[in-house]
């Protein structure tokens, strides 16, 4: 069964640090997507991105935050300078037009 | 603003027993997602509901949606003490001319079951 994976499952990072989340979607699917769960929170949607630009942002993804896909392969999500706050499970999900959302199994980022 | 709305918030439950966990949007969709996740852990997708009237069934639980009453359920039968976790619904609604994908999630139900 395809899916969509996720690196580092887990990762610790000095404020004021910058941290590069990755996701590798599913090889036909062109839509990409990061969520972002703050512990015990729901889960928020932060950017949605199509044919290499972003098409949706939330109010949360702001200046300190960007979305690329560098090599038309990894998806990733960059924070500029952590802060305390940026702490949370990030998830990324991908769909290809009428499909079902395919969620990997995310990356929590602990900012210290 | 899409809302999405799930209760209640908290169930505890004894095993055996039956329940349903509610789950009520703001707007026009016709796809739902309901996700189970453990303490510390991912989402686990459960069921895709991709229709009015579609209901989905595995193992304890099952699913439905209707999209007039804008209501998804998630009915719990004779539950046991492993099917303790937070479960979520999720609407599909794309704005703006964009594409399914964006999903706007309820608050979660933690359900916990007894012995």
């Amino acid at each position: 069964e395809p899916e969509v994976t996720q690196t580092p499952s887990h990762q610790v990072t000095q404020m004021g640090q910058e941290v590069i989340l990755r996701c590798v979607p599913i090889s036909n699917h062109l839509y990409f997507y990061w969520y972002r769960q703050i512990l015990g929170q729901k889960v928020e949607f932060l950017v949605s991105f199509y044919n290499n630009e972003i098409s949706e942002k939330s109010e949360i993804f702001d200046d300190q935050f960007s979305v690329e896909r560098p090599d038309g392969s990894n998806f990733t999500l960059k924070i500029r300078s952590t802060k305390l706050e940026d702490s949370a499970m990030y998830f990324c999900a991908t769909i290809t037009g009428n499909t079902e959302a395919f969620f990997g199994q995310g990356t929590r980022l602990t900012v210290v | 603003e899409l809302k999405v709305e799930q209760n209640p918030l908290f169930l505890s439950m004894q095993e055996g027993k039956n329940y349903t966990i509610y789950c009520n949007y703001s707007t026009t969709s016709d796809r739902l997602y309901w996700y189970r996740q453990d303490p510390g852990k991912s989402l686990e997708s459960l069921f895709v509901l991709l229709s009015n009237g579609a209901v989905k069934q595995e193992g304890r639980l099952m699913a439905s949606l209707d999209t007039k009453a804008r209501l998804s359920t998630l009915h719990i039968t004779a539950a046991v003490h492993d099917l303790s976790a937070t479960y979520f619904c999720a609407v599909d609604a794309p704005t703006g001319g964009t594409s399914y994908g964006k999903l706007t999630f309820g608050q979660g139900t933690i359900l916990t079951v007894h012995p």
